[in-house]
């Protein structure tokens, strides 16, 4: 199984330019996630949705929007991209709501971002 | 709102001693915690969790994690560190509730010396 796939593994972009993360499961589960993960500062989530339809901001939204496309496929969109997003970025997904019991995340390899 | 602590950014052991990670979380209502490994290049793997019953909890590759509600404290550890084990971990706390996302701690970065 492919699990949790997310393209392109790297990517350049200068200030201001803009930019799609794909991320697609096959595992038919219901909630994904999306984190970036900087030294020093562990994973934070910036945006998640519970369910098909459903979207939800974490803790660093600012400066990013999402798109549930179907069960399968959650994007991550940089609308102008700056410095301060440089940085790696996961996609997750669970069978439920991350931290039931029967829902551990599975992520995928991540995409290392840089924005010059 | 829930919370982690990881105590140590990185600890460094030599092959063959005890690995001991700090985790400490800060909840309101009782709650699940997990662990998780990330190896070079990688994204997180769960190594193990605790949810209820019984507090020592036994995950994959020889690791365990106790819950101390008294201490608030889910530490990991394994008697005998192999190289295999160098990688960064990441404590995790949800609710009992389950309608919210993990918090992930920061990391600590394990690195294992021949």
């Amino acid at each position: 199984n492919a699990g949790v796939t997310q393209t392109p593994k790297f990517q350049v972009l200068k200030t201001g330019q803009s930019m799609t993360l794909q991320c697609a499961q096959d595992m038919n589960h219901n909630s994904m996630y999306w984190y970036r993960q900087d030294p020093g500062m562990g994973l934070r989530l910036i945006y998640y949705s519970a369910s098909e339809g459903t979207t939800d901001k974490g803790e660093v939204p600012n400066g990013y929007n999402v798109s549930r496309l179907n069960k399968r496929e959650f994007s991550l969109r940089l609308e102008s991209a700056a410095p301060s997003q440089t940085s790696v970025y996961f996609c997750a997904s669970s069978e439920g709501t991350a931290g039931g019991p029967l829902s551990p995340l599975h992520f995928g390899n991540g995409t290392r971002l840089t924005v010059t | 709102a829930q919370s982690v602590t990881q105590l140590g950014s990185h600890v460094s052991v030599s092959e063959g001693a005890l690995v001991l990670l700090r985790c400490n979380y800060s909840s309101s209502v009782p709650p699940y915690l997990f662990w998780y490994v990330q190896y070079p290049n990688q994204g997180l793997q769960l190594l193990l969790k605790y949810t209820t019953g019984a507090t020592l909890v036994k995950g994959i590759n020889g690791f365990e994690a106790e819950f101390k509600k008294s201490e608030t404290s889910f530490h990991l550890t394994k008697p005998s560190a192999h190289m295999s084990d160098a990688a960064e971990y990441f404590c995790a706390v949800s609710l009992v509730s389950g309608n919210t996302p993990l918090v992930f701690g920061k990391g600590t970065r394990l690195s294992v010396i021949a």
